[in-house]
């Protein structure tokens, strides 16, 4: 894997049921791993940065874990609420470089 | 209080124009960076700075130039517009690099 890749690229909950997605990276050299909620016409709002392999993070509903073994990162929501509607951004970091971002799941929350 | 802010919030210039976009943080971060969304809603580092030094330039043009007068300010100046140059210019700080960013509002910018 060259890039950050992110799957699905779109995802439809039912309200109440809980999801996951992926977020795949290139293992070699790897520093940290982070995930950001991007809601529509705001700026990414970072959840967790991550750097140790079989790390697990929590805040509220939401947590993820990393492999870096294998070059995977998983996001779960537990209890979709309409809320959760956003982009949700992975991004391996390099050290002193930028973020190097996957093109986002775009999460959409049905009532 | 507006943790990363930008100005201008949107940009509409002619081709050939230069033009710069500010952005400030006053959260006493050490590194900050630019980011441009492109048309396919893909955000890419631009570049990033830390301690008024520039730590990467990606394969940007060089009428792209990034300016620091201190710690606290990114500023993006663009020379020569150019129609692709259209998109959303994100700023962004870390207290450290490789460390959770802070982005601020973005700068819709549409060259005519």
């Amino acid at each position: 894997i060259l890039n950050v890749e992110q799957s699905p690229q779109s995802l439809h909950v039912q309200e109440g049921d809980s999801t996951n997605f992926t977020c795949s990276f290139p293992s070699s050299n790897f520093y940290a791993l982070h995930w950001y909620r991007w809601e529509t016409a705001k700026s990414p709002e970072a959840l967790f940065v991550m750097t140790l392999n079989g790390d697990e993070k929590k805040k509220g509903r939401i947590s993820a874990t990393l492999n870096t073994k294998e070059g995977y990162s998983y996001l779960y929501i537990k209890g979709s609420q309409p809320e959760d509607s956003a982009t949700y951004l992975c991004a391996r970091g390099g050290g002193a470089d930028g973020l190097t971002f996957g093109k986002g799941t775009h999460l959409i929350i049905q009532p | 209080d507006t943790a990363v802010s930008q100005t201008p919030k949107y940009l509409v210039t002619q081709m050939g124009n230069d033009k710069s976009i500010k952005c400030e943080q006053n959260l006493g971060h050490d590194t900050m960076y630019w980011y441009k969304q492109d048309s396919k809603k893909f955000l890419k580092i631009m570049f990033s700075y830390n301690n008024k030094e520039l730590i990467i330039n990606e394969t940007v043009p060089n009428r792209f130039s990034p300016k620091s007068p201190d710690k606290a300010h990114l500023n993006l100046h663009i020379n020569s517009l150019e129609l692709g140059d259209s998109a959303v210019y994100f700023c962004a700080s870390s207290q450290r690099a490789g460390e959770s960013q802070y982005f601020g509002p973005g700068t819709r910018l549409l060259v005519l």
